[in-house]
């Protein structure tokens, strides 16, 4: 039974740049959130969604949105980037019996 | 403001002897209270999680928790580390139900040396 799948994993893009974030969840999973993990922080989180709407979110600003696809596949897309959106982005999924099972996230550098 | 906090950046222990990685929060209400794993370049494993009921949580791999709700902590254990358990331990704490957002602390590394 496949996980939380995020793609890519790893992705390099410049300042002002856009970027878009995927995330499959694990399979019966209805609910995706996803978190921003900071270098020697803990994850943030950005937003949830659920049946397609946006039912949660965090302190983030406008530049970050989000979509849920009718197979409750997510992205997250980040406009202007700044250097400081450099993180490991991690996308999660909902039912569980444990709560959320996390991906492996993707590594988002900004030069 | 609701917060989790992790007092300790590290914590060091012999394999064999027993570990415990500190987690206190502050929130309002009645908080649902987790600890995951994070290894080398992963996301984030479930390790246990508490809602309501007995104050001690058993979880994955031999770790558990203890709610203690006066003291507003959540402090992880094991009875005997494991080389393997070297990792990056986060608690987290949701307000609302379990779908609620996480709310992390920052993270305590742990190292077990042989």
């Amino acid at each position: 039974d496949a996980g939380v799948t995020q793609s890519p994993t790893h992705l390099i893009k410049t300042r002002g740049q856009q970027v878009t974030l995927r995330c499959s969840p694990k399979s019966g999973h209805d609910t995706v959130s996803w978190y921003q993990q900071a270098l020697g922080q803990g994850p943030q989180f950005i937003f949830q969604y659920y049946e397609e709407e946006e039912r949660q979110r965090g302190n983030f600003p406008d530049r970050f949105s989000g979509h849920q696809f009718p197979n409750y596949s997510s992205e997250l897309n980040v406009n202007a980037l700044l250097l400081g959106d450099s993180a490991l982005y991690l996308c999660a999924s909902f039912p569980g019996t444990g709560g959320y099972t996390f991906g492996s996230g993707t590594r988002l550098t900004v030069v | 403001a609701q917060s989790v906090a992790q007092p300790e950046d590290q914590v060091n222990v012999a394999e064999g002897n027993p570990l415990t990685v500190k987690c206190t929060y502050s929130v309002s209400g009645n908080p649902y209270l987790f600890w995951y794993v994070q290894y080398p370049n992963r996301g984030l494993q479930f390790l246990l999680k508490y809602i309501t009921g007995d104050n001690l949580v058993k979880g994955s791999y031999g770790f558990e928790a203890e709610f203690n709700k006066s003291q507003t902590s959540f402090h992880l254990k094991k009875p005997s580390a494991l080389v393997s358990d070297s990792a990056l331990y986060f608690c987290a704490v949701s307000l609302r139900d379990n779908t609620d957002k996480l709310i992390f602390g920052t993270g305590t590394r742990l190292q077990v040396f042989p």
